[in-house]
């Protein structure tokens, strides 16, 4: 079964309005977790690094102040899109290592969160 | 930077047939490599992994060596099934220290057909 689990999976609110996403590791704790998003036909591009009980960390290009990320416990991480646009419609997806290093643990993902914004 | 380049799809295959999915890397250091699967309506899934060169991953009849001379990481399988079709997604992650996240190709979208 899914060890992440992603809430909604799908959302439509109006342009302006906010949007929250919430990410939780099931059955491990997670001090970091990866928010991506995905445009069709595209690879996911890596939004943020979100860091329990500190700030995350955002790629280049990446504003800070529209998507908040919010790592409040070792089991759930949120991201929020603020004044949401048309332009942000996207796919949204987090993951989470289970274990320590990334590249010796395995990586799983939640099943994603389709935001259109109208 | 790190990148990952992998074909372009759709691949659209009959059962039973033979699939490649080509994926080749740049990395600044030395990556572990990943195939993930998205099946429809569902999230990302490992599928395989190799962590050093030479080593063969593999899962579901899938394969991929790694290849360092050649900086790939080939995907393939012997005899596909319908049950097959997904989004494959090749990806590599840098053995640094501290949790560093995948960097994705754009994804091969496979489709078997009867």
């Amino acid at each position: 079964g899914a060890v992440v689990s992603q809430h909604p999976s799908w959302v439509i609110c109006k342009s302006g309005t906010s949007v929250k996403i919430e990410c939780r590791s099931l059955d491990f704790q997670a001090t970091t977790m990866f928010w991506y998003r995905q445009f069709p036909k595209q690879s996911l591009m890596l939004m943020a690094t979100s860091n329990e009980g500190s700030k995350a960390t955002y790629e280049q290009g990446v504003e800070k102040d529209k998507f908040l990320i919010n790592h409040a416990s070792l089991t759930l991480s949120t991201l929020t899109v603020t004044s949401a646009h048309p332009e942000d419609s996207s796919f949204y997806i987090c993951s989470a290592p289970r274990g320590g290093l990334v590249y010796n643990s395995p990586l799983h993902f939640g099943n994603g969160t389709r935001l259109t914004v109208t | 930077g790190d990148s990952v380049t992998q074909m372009e799809g759709p691949v659209t295959l009959s059962e039973e047939a033979f699939l490649t999915i080509n994926c080749t890397y740049t990395a600044t250091g030395y990556p572990s490599l990943f195939w993930y699967v998205q099946y429809p309506g569902e999230g990302l899934q490992l599928l395989l992994k190799a962590t050093k060169a030479d080593d063969k991953g593999s899962n579901k009849g899938f394969e991929a060596t790694y290849r360092k001379e050649t900086t790939s990481f080939h995907l393939e399988k012997g005899s596909v099934q319908v049950s097959d079709s997904a989004v494959y997604f090749c990806a590599l992650s840098l053995q640094r220290s501290g949790n560093t996240p995948l960097v994705f190709g754009k994804g091969t979208r496979l489709s078997v057909i009867a």
